[in-house]
């Protein structure tokens, strides 16, 4: 089954606004990733997070993990129509030698 | 350009027929996987691969086959196509799992099975 599960599903914000998206995942993981998916495209690397790691910082994205709760946010702040996209999290599965997919949040971002 | 291959990005198949997707990466990539992608369902693992001769079965194998006798090479193999696999394909490789850079992913091919 999948690993992820991304909050909301759909979120639509004006330039300029920041977008926050949420990830839970169900077991222990050694890291979690985040990708960006332009329409009729293939998925693009933003950030990889350690399970030992809290936050990171990527330009205008904000990455958190809390472990305890199984849950990780992407923060883009500043928003640009360029940002939209669908955003998916990914954790190793539980062989450790694969990916394991939300079902991804679509962002719009209106000029 | 460096990166992962697919083809072809397009095909329409009848039920019953058989075909191989391609999937081809340069970059000297260890480990290789095959999702597909449905509406609402986001991307699910099909089959994957840590090397060269051996693979393994992700979450929806059924009515696949894969196989990787290079490291650059990963092709998906339906054997009897169905509706049911109506779908986006993609390939992705990375040279470890937990590599900061992630995986790479191909373009996708769509699949359409009447």
């Amino acid at each position: 089954s999948q690993q992820g599960e991304e909050d909301p599903q759909a979120l639509s914000i004006q330039e300029g606004e920041n977008a926050t998206m949420n990830c839970s995942y169900k077991t222990s993981i050694n890291n979690l990733q985040w990708y960006r998916q332009n329409s009729g495209r293939g998925l693009v690397h933003l950030i990889l997070i350690r399970s030992n790691e809290r936050e990171k910082h990527s330009g205008r994205l904000r990455v958190t993990l809390d472990t305890s709760k199984k849950s990780s946010s992407l923060l883009i702040t500043a928003s640009r129509a360029a940002d939209t996209a669908s955003y998916f999290c990914a954790t190793d599965s539980n062989s450790g030698y694969a990916l394991n997919f939300g079902k991804g949040t679509s962002l719009l971002v209106t000029p | 350009n460096a990166g992962v291959t697919q083809t072809p990005k397009f095909q329409v198949l009848k039920t019953g027929q058989s075909m191989t997707l391609q999937c081809a990466q340069d970059m000297n990539h260890e480990y290789m996987s095959w999702y597909r992608q449905d509406p609402g369902m986001g991307l699910r693992l099909i089959h994957y691969s840590v090397g060269a001769g051996i693979t393994d079965q992700g979450e929806v194998p059924n009515g696949y086959n894969v196989s990787r006798s290079t490291t650059e090479d990963f092709p998906l193999r339906l054997l009897s196509a169905a509706p049911s696999q109506t779908s986006v394909y993609f390939c992705a490789s990375s040279k470890t799992l937990g590599q900061a850079n992630g995986y790479t992913f191909g373009s996708g091919t769509r699949l359409t099975v009447v």
